[in-house]
């Protein structure tokens, strides 16, 4: 069956370190590839996006690349802050396939001054 | 100016009654959706219009139905509520077109059936 992981729960780390969240997938042959962030009680906002044959994104201290040998994504935040702290969600988008995005079920992310 | 509006904010009632949650975009994007987000977090589309036409509909009970009367507006109405349908309710916009586009969120209608 389809999955999407992001290999844990939570992700707690120090202030000024880089927060490193993995999003693996299954049974998935994604042509794109989003991540999001969500505050609690808010909507997810758009990070960034990246396609299958693109190997890295970067955006200001945000980096994603997308492995579809590993079917994995890696989405970096470098120097972190307490303000980082949020729940992050990636999701996949199938070629053709209307704008339909599939949710992996987030990391919550907390950055302790 | 708020580019993708829902209301209400919070919805509480009873099972069985029949309720409607609105949404409004003013970024002028022709694709609309519907999502659910349940108590575990997990958000799942429920459907998708371009231009007042819809283009998805996951496996979703027929007691929920989307109208979209225009292309800014997506509303959806829910008949007959269950526990169950007590969830966060999220409206999305985005361009359409070949590719893919970031989605916009609205801020989410939380919806309680007691």
């Amino acid at each position: 069956s389809q999955k999407i992981e992001q290999n844990s729960e939570a992700l707690n780390i120090q202030e000024g370190k880089t927060a490193t969240l993995t999003c693996n997938y299954t049974n998935y042959s994604p042509a794109y590839l989003q991540w999001y962030r969500q505050d609690p009680g808010r909507g997810p906002v758009f990070l960034l996006l990246i396609r299958e044959n693109e190997k890295e994104k970067r955006k200001e201290r945000l980096k994603v690349t997308f492995d579809t040998t590993l079917k994995q994504s890696l989405f970096h935040i470098t120097a972190s802050q307490p303000a980082d702290s949020a729940t992050y969600l990636c999701a996949l988008e199938m070629a053709g396939a209307n704008s339909k995005l599939t949710f992996g079920k987030g990391i919550t992310l907390s950055v302790r001054p | 100016d708020t580019a993708v509006s829902q209301t209400p904010k919070y919805l509480v009632t009873q099972m069985g009654n029949d309720k409607s949650i609105k949404c409004e975009q003013n970024l002028g994007h022709d694709t609309m959706y519907w999502y659910k987000q349940d108590s575990k977090k997990f958000l799942k589309i429920m459907f998708s219009y371009n231009n007042k036409e819809l283009i998805i509909n996951e496996t979703v009970p027929n007691r929920f139905s989307p109208k979209s009367p225009d292309k800014a507006h997506l509303n959806l109405h829910i008949n007959s509520l269950e526990l169950g349908d007590s969830a966060v309710y999220f409206c999305a916009s985005s361009r359409p077109g070949r590719g893919s586009y970031e989605q916009y969120f609205g801020p989410g209608t939380r919806l309680t059936v007691t």
